[in-house]
């Protein structure tokens, strides 16, 4: 069975305080992972895409890369505007490549 | 502007009356798919459509169901809805390309109460 695991659960930084969410996921055959951005009360918003191990993106303040097993978003230097919780999601071979999303790092980062 | 559009925003029902959750998207897409969000479960999907007329089953179908007659609108349908269908429910499309995998783009959501 699929599954995605994000950690920690709740993070609270400093305003510039550099850190790191991580996804770890167990698939039979790694497709895709995402990355999204969730605000209270509305939808996930679209991050990033990784198809492959050593692939990194980056928008902005973040940063994602991707090994055989897990994900990382790195934040550098956040501000209180980047407070949200990402949600990182896997789609694996065979089938319909339905994602399976993980529950989400909740962030609060302080002025 | 490039959006998944849901409606509505808010409803609050009564038990076993049916109800319909609209969704369309403007931007050609060939998959969409609909998720509940409840707290500690995260984001578990009830059915999926590859495109027009093809529907099947996610994680957690059972009191839904969808129809796909048209690309831009994939419908949610409560038959007969019950409490533990309260949940915020999403809407999401994305493009299908082979079995290369896109991000989703999400509707703003429906918060759903079955009393």
């Amino acid at each position: 069975e699929d599954q995605v695991t994000q950690s920690p659960e709740a993070l609270r930084l400093q305003e510039g305080e550099s850190s790191s969410l991580n996804c770890s996921y167990t698939v039979s055959g790694l497709r895709g992972l995402f990355w999204y951005r969730q605000d209270p009360g509305k939808g996930p918003e679209f991050l990033f895409t990784l198809y492959s191990a050593g692939e990194e993106k980056e928008k902005e303040r973040l940063k994602a890369t991707l090994t055989k097993k897990e994900s990382f978003l790195h934040i550098t230097a956040p501000k209180p505007e980047d407070s949200a919780t990402y949600l990182c999601a896997v789609s694996a071979s065979g089938g319909s490549y339905i994602p399976t999303f993980g529950r989400g790092t909740s962030l609060i980062v302080h002025p | 502007e490039a959006q998944v559009t849901q409606n509505p925003r808010y409803l609050i029902t009564v038990t076993g009356k049916k109800l319909t959750v609209t969704c369309s998207q403007n931007m050609n897409h060939e998959y969409m798919s609909w998720y509940r969000q409840d707290p500690g479960l995260g984001l578990r999907q009830i059915y999926y459509s590859m495109n027009v007329e093809v529907t099947d089953k996610g994680d957690v179908p059972e009191g839904y169901k969808v129809s796909r007659k048209e690309k831009r609108n994939f419908p949610l349908i409560l038959e007969s809805p019950s409490p533990n269908q309260t949940s915020l429910y999403f809407c999401a499309s994305s493009l299908s390309e082979g079995y290369i995998p896109y991000g989703y783009t999400f509707g703003s959501g429906t918060r759903l109460t079955v009393v």
